[in-house]
């Protein structure tokens, strides 16, 4: 049974415009996320977090808002580059341990 | 600072073999985490280590085991490989236990079942 959901395999993007990745969860006792970026042959990169008590977290031109109530996250990427193309992962821990993933977005910034 | 190392990269075994996978984590870092992540599917959490004990295992059959040596860096050992354990295998560190830490990831091995 998948916890972590993102329903969009793949999202393209005009360089410059913001890319929204969205991540679902069925388990309310999660209460940390994360975002990863992954390019090809190499391993998640960590990209944000978020713990439950917070509704939005911000890094440069990445932000992550969670609404607790609708189980639902969302990394929003503003301004897309074309360097931002990867596949991203977002992931939920009831423990700040054991993760639970999805299984992930095709990002495509065309430049 | 070192990133989680993983070796090998690349390995490839016939049905029925053994396999053995390796990760050194980062330097201060205590926990390790092993995901498979089979083709076409998202990361699935295998073992979690953390100061030489097994703390958590996902939903995976025994032949999947592991240890951790007391400098922290840890073993998978996947016994009587079968086809659908070609994978890549991602092993993941962080900090400390009980607190919220991001997990960092190495590259990868790439276990291929021919």
């Amino acid at each position: 049974d998948q916890q972590v959901k993102q329903n969009s395999p793949s999202l393209s993007v005009q360089e410059g415009r913001i890319s929204i990745l969205n991540c679902d969860y069925t388990n309310s006792m999660f209460d940390y996320f994360l975002w990863y970026k992954k390019y090809p042959a190499e391993g998640p990169t960590f990209l944000i977090s978020i713990s439950s008590i917070k509704d939005k977290n911000e890094d440069g031109r990445f932000t992550v808002f969670l609404n607790k109530s609708a189980k639902h996250l969302s990394l929003h990427i503003v301004p897309s580059q074309p360097g931002d193309s990867a596949v991203y992962f977002c992931a939920a821990s009831p423990t700040g341990n054991q993760f639970y993933f999805g299984t992930g977005t095709s990002l495509t910034v065309i430049p | 600072e070192a990133g989680v190392t993983q070796s090998p990269t690349h390995l490839i075994k016939t049905r029925g073999q053994q396999a053995t996978l390796r990760c050194s984590p980062i330097s201060g870092h205590t926990s390790v985490y092993w995901y498979q992540q089979a083709l076409g599917l998202g990361l699935q959490f295998l073992l979690w280590y953390d100061e030489g004990e097994e703390r958590n295992r996902g939903n995976f059959p025994p032949r999947f085991s592991g240890r951790q040596f007391p400098n922290y860096s840890s073993e998978l050992n996947v016994n009587a490989l079968e086809l659908e354990d070609s994978a890549l295998y991602l092993c993941a560190s962080s900090r400390e236990t009980n607190s919220n830490q991001p997990q960092h990831f190495g590259d990868g091995t790439r276990l291929s079942i021919l």
